[in-house]
């Protein structure tokens, strides 16, 4: 079976740092999406991991472990703006994704 | 910039009518899917297609099909539907030869009465 466990809901305060974590078992797999979905709209892409490592991409960075599992995204310096679900998701193969259910963050102020 | 468009935004129908989805992306992209977002479910996959005409059944497909006739536009469609099938619906495009990333249209959110 596939499964990925992520935490449902975080709190931080601006300007902080906060790490979301996911961990994740496919029968395929060949790299980790995260996606930032703000409520009422869209997903959209932030990073896709296909080897071990830490990815930065300005406040945000996104590290993998293939051997553990495991994934985390990063953000720094949180802003009020960046209040949103943060989605992983499997890449499994054949251009398909499977996701986790999401981490609700809610930044205050 | 992918852009990805959906017919509608919100759609209120009736229990048994027939409720079609349309869905058209202008990058040219080959890969295309169909998804339902539920509270505590996650994106859920109940469709995809890999190419015109061809298509591939989800995770969920059963009270669905799809529609695949010309390379921008995927259509999915609700052939009876049921109250169990109010969700947000979320179309995305993909290019293929290894560029996996999707790209996701602002969603349906549709409600059966």
């Amino acid at each position: 079976g596939q499964n990925i466990d992520q935490p449902t809901e975080m709190t931080a305060t601006e300007g902080a740092i906060v790490q979301i974590n996911c961990t994740y078992q496919t029968s395929g797999f060949n790299g980790l999406f995260w996606y930032q979905q703000h409520a009422g709209e869209a997903p959209t892409f932030l990073s896709y991991n296909v080897l071990d490592g830490l990815e930065e991409k300005g406040r945000f960075s996104s590290f993998l472990s293939r051997s553990k599992g495991y994934s985390y995204l990063l953000l720094k310096e949180l802003q009020m703006k960046d209040s949103a679900s943060y989605l992983c998701a499997a890449s499994t193969g054949a251009n398909n994704l499977f996701f986790g259910t999401g981490t609700r963050l809610t930044v205050i102020p | 910039d992918v852009k990805v468009t959906q017919s509608s935004r919100y759609l209120v129908k009736r229990t048994g009518e027939k409720v079609f989805l349309e869905c058209v992306q202008d990058m040219d992209h080959e890969n295309m899917f169909w998804y339902r977002q539920d509270p505590g479910l996650g994106l859920r996959l109940i469709y995809f297609s890999y190419d015109v005409k061809m298509k591939e059944k989800g995770d969920i497909p059963e009270g669905y099909s799809v529609s695949r006739e010309k390379k921008e536009r995927f259509s999915l469609i609700l052939e009876s539907a049921s109250t169990n099938q109010t969700s947000m619906y979320l179309c995305a495009s993909s290019q293929d030869r290894g560029q996996e990333t999707q790209y996701f249209g602002p969603g349906t959110r549709l409600l059966v009465l």
